[in-house]
C-alpha cells in the first residue's frame, strides 16, 4: 500500500504559467481534499470530493480547478499562476468517517 | 462555519516531563470528531489521536491523551514522558459528524512544540 502519493515534491513557477498537482491514492477512499499552508495559517481546504465525478469548493478554491474522473486520482490545476499561490499543498483521502490519510506535500514556489 | 484556536503559537518542555496543548473551538453542531495531528520536520501530517464528541471518556494512545471539555469547548493535548521525537508543529481540528461539512477538516493555526534535551 502506498497510500496517498503527491508528485511532484517541489515545483518553481514563473507568474502566469499552469501546471498540475497530482494525487493518487489506492485504499479506494471515497473522499479527497486539496489544502495548503501557509506560516502562521495552519491548513486550508481548497477543493474537495466527496466521489468520482463530484467536487465541491472548499475554503480557498479561488485560482485552482479539480476534477475526479476516477476514484483513485484527484489532481489540482493552477491555470495561471500567481504569487499568492506560493505554499505547501497537501492532498488527503479518507473513507467515510474515519481520520484523513494525507500525502507527504508538495512544495510550491510562484515567482 | 466552526473555528478552531490554538493559543500557544510556540511550546517548550524538557525531555521526559509532561506539557499540555490547548486548543478551543467554537461550533453549532452536537456531534463532532476532534483531532490532533503532527507535523515533524519532514512535513508529514501525522494523526496523533482522535475523539468523538459523543463519547465522554477521554482518548488515549500510549503517551498521548487528551482532555476533552464539550461544555466548554476545550480539547487539551496531553504528551507525557516528552521525547526528543515529538518535536513537531502540532495541529487541532474539528470535523462535523455528519451533514454537508461532514468530510471536511478546519485546522487551527497549530502550536510549534520543541523538546529540550
Amino acid at each position: 500500500n502506498a497510500g496517498v502519493t503527491q508528485t511532484p515534491k517541489f515545483q518553481v513557477l514563473k507568474t502566469g504559467q499552469s501546471m498540475t498537482l497530482q494525487c493518487a491514492q489506492d485504499m479506494n477512499h471515497e473522499y479527497m481534499s486539496w489544502y495548503r499552508q501557509d506560516p502562521g495559517m495552519g491548513l486550508r481546504l481548497i477543493h474537495y470530493s466527496v466521489g468520482a465525478g463530484i467536487t465541491d469548493q472548499g475554503e480557498v478554491p479561488n485560482g485552482y480547478n479539480v476534477s475526479r474522473s476516477t476514484t483513485e486520482d484527484f489532481p489540482l490545476r493552477l491555470l495561471s499562476a500567481a504569487p499568492s499561490q506560493t505554499s505547501v499543498y497537501f492532498c488527503a483521502s479518507s473513507r467515510g468517517g474515519g481520520p484523513q490519510h494525507f500525502g507527504d506535500g508538495t512544495r510550491l514556489s510562484i515567482l | 462555519a466552526q473555528t478552531v484556536t490554538q493559543s500557544q503559537p510556540e511550546m517548550s518542555v524538557q525531555e521526559a516531563e509532561t506539557v499540555t496543548l490547548s486548543c478551543t473551538y467554537d461550533t453549532s453542531e452536537n456531534n463532532y470528531y476532534l483531532f490532533w495531528y503532527k507535523q515533524p520536520p519532514s512535513r508529514q501530517m501525522i494523526l496523533v489521536i482522535r475523539q468523538e464528541a459523543y463519547k465522554q471518556q477521554n482518548a488515549t494512545e500510549n503517551r498521548f491523551s487528551v482532555n476533552f471539555q464539550k461544555a466548554a469547548k476545550s480539547f487539551s493535548l496531553k504528551i507525557s514522558d516528552s521525547q526528543l521525537g515529538d518535536t513537531a508543529m502540532y495541529f487541532c481540528a474539528f470535523r462535523p459528524y455528519s451533514g454537508a461539512g461532514s468530510y471536511q477538516l478546519t485546522f487551527g493555526k497549530g502550536t510549534k512544540l520543541s523538546v529540550i534535551p
